[in-house]
């Protein structure tokens, strides 16, 4: 999920495949992450989080991977839909209510 | 089911004009942000707030300033608005964290109010 210039990584996959999306944060302090996703229009939405003192976490065709070591998020979404498609962001909270997010990455779902 | 509204979704101001995004949240959350989104910077904090009539600066207050004078109400201020804050701005709320409740951080946004410049 690294961001170069202005221009957002983008994932492009077919329908029913999986999707996997990454993010690098950046502070080995961060204590809490979430997923945020945002349809053309709208505002973010919330999507799944991940507390720090865990690895992995699943909803409803979603899982969280938290890899500490390397400071890597990634969010799977199982048997993507069009309706899955839109920009992606994560978010780690740094310290206290504070929470600072990545660039963002665009899923683009094929039918 | 609008927990989260921002009165204007799109504003077309001038250079020098004093501009005001108003957002207001019914879910009786303590906190409120606002934030700037452009593309591939992701969301940049402009200023919070944790309680009525308290302010803290985000990471570019520059050019800003906040009103809280209601808990439901966050407004966000561009004093004499210049073409480099053209960009959409999210306003949103979160409850307040209690302890090992990583919940509260989640916050809820309005639909965004893209603001042009000219």
């Amino acid at each position: 999920g690294e961001s170069v210039g202005l221009h957002l990584p983008t994932l492009s996959v077919q329908e029913g495949d999986n999707s996997i999306i990454n993010c690098a944060y950046s502070n080995s302090a961060s204590d809490y992450f979430i997923w945020y996703k945002q349809e053309s229009g709208k505002g973010p939405q919330f999507i799944i989080d991940i507390r720090s003192n865990m690895d992995k976490r699943q909803g409803q065709r979603v899982t969280v991977l938290l890899n500490k070591t390397v400071k890597h998020l990634s969010l799977q979404i199982a048997a993507t839909q069009p309706g899955d498609s839109a920009v992606y962001f994560c978010a780690e909270r740094e310290y206290g209510n504070k929470l600072v997010f990545g660039a963002g990455t665009i899923l683009r779902v094929k039918s | 089911d609008v927990k989260v509204t921002q009165s204007s979704r799109y504003l077309v101001k001038r250079t020098g004009e004093k501009v005001f995004l108003e957002c207001v949240q019914d879910m009786d959350h303590e906190n409120m942000f606002w934030y700037r989104q452009d593309p591939g910077l992701g969301l940049r904090l402009i200023y919070f707030s944790y309680d009525v009539k308290m302010k803290e600066k985000g990471d570019i207050p520059e050019g800003y300033s906040v009103s809280r004078e209601k808990k439901e109400r966050f407004s966000l201020i561009l004093e004499s608005a210049s073409t480099n804050q053209t960009s959409m701005y999210l306003c949103a709320s979160s409850l307040s964290p209690l302890e090992g409740h990583s919940g509260a951080n989640v916050l809820t946004f309005g639909a965004g109010s893209r603001l042009t410049v000219l």
